[in-house]
């Protein structure tokens, strides 16, 4: 089975920009979760989707949103880039369906850098 | 609000025991997992524990106490390999809160 595909690996942007990040999750996997990952600040929960919905938050601008295909495919998008959103942009894949989430499998994350 | 405790870093002897605590406050709690971070490298999930007591997998074993809201992960035997970041979470409904990580260092 194939793992959590993030792409792109990395992405250098400027300020103000927009940019939008891919997630495929593990096959037969409907939740998607976001997280941003900054030095000493560990991951940061953006969002999570499970079958095309948004069912939970984190505390992000309404610049940082997100979407989840019917393929279970989901994508982020962060708008007018501020110099403060370089990161590295980790997205995970669950199993679990109605139940609480116990395990999550990360993708390679997409590490992005804004001038 | 949530928040989880875990010491920024801690230093152990190659084929040592280290023990990296957890202390967390959260609204809706279901369980406390464990994962291992190394440089440039996705997380990897390690443990789950929903229940008090220790659960062994391995040289990695994980415990939790749900009244004192407080878990830890030891690591036995250690190994250079396991030079890495460890991030407790908490699962709360429909997401998963990590704290900040303990970079565990190893000396030989």
């Amino acid at each position: 089975k194939a793992g959590v595909t993030q792409t792109p690996r990395y992405l250098i942007k400027t300020r103000g920009q927009q940019v939008t990040l891919s997630c495929s999750p593990i096959s037969g996997h409907r939740s998607v979760s976001w997280y941003q990952q900054t030095p000493g600040q560990g991951l940061q929960f953006l969002f999570e989707y499970f079958s095309e919905t948004q069912r939970n938050k984190g505390n992000f601008p309404g610049r940082f949103s997100g979407r989840q295909f019917s393929n279970s495919r989901s994508e982020m998008n962060v708008s007018t880039l501020e110099l403060g959103d370089s990161a590295l942009y980790l997205c995970a894949s669950s199993s679990s369906g109605n139940l609480p989430n116990e395990k999550l499998f990360f993708g390679s994350g997409t590490q992005l850098s804004v001038l | 609000g949530q928040s989880l405790e875990q010491p920024s870093e801690v230093t152990a002897v190659e084929g040592a025991i280290v023990q990296i605590n957890c202390t967390y406050q959260t609204s809706g709690f279901y369980g406390l997992s464990w994962y291992q971070q190394h440089d440039g490298g996705a997380p990897t999930f390690l443990s789950y524990n929903a229940l008090d007591g220790l659960e062994e997998t391995g040289r990695f074993s994980s415990f939790l106490s749900r009244s004192d809201s407080y878990g830890y992960l030891l690591l036995q035997e250690l190994q250079m390999k396991d030079s890495a970041s460890y991030f407790c979470a908490v699962s709360e409904d429909d997401k998963i809160i990590f704290g900040k990580g303990t970079r565990l260092h190893i000396l030989p």
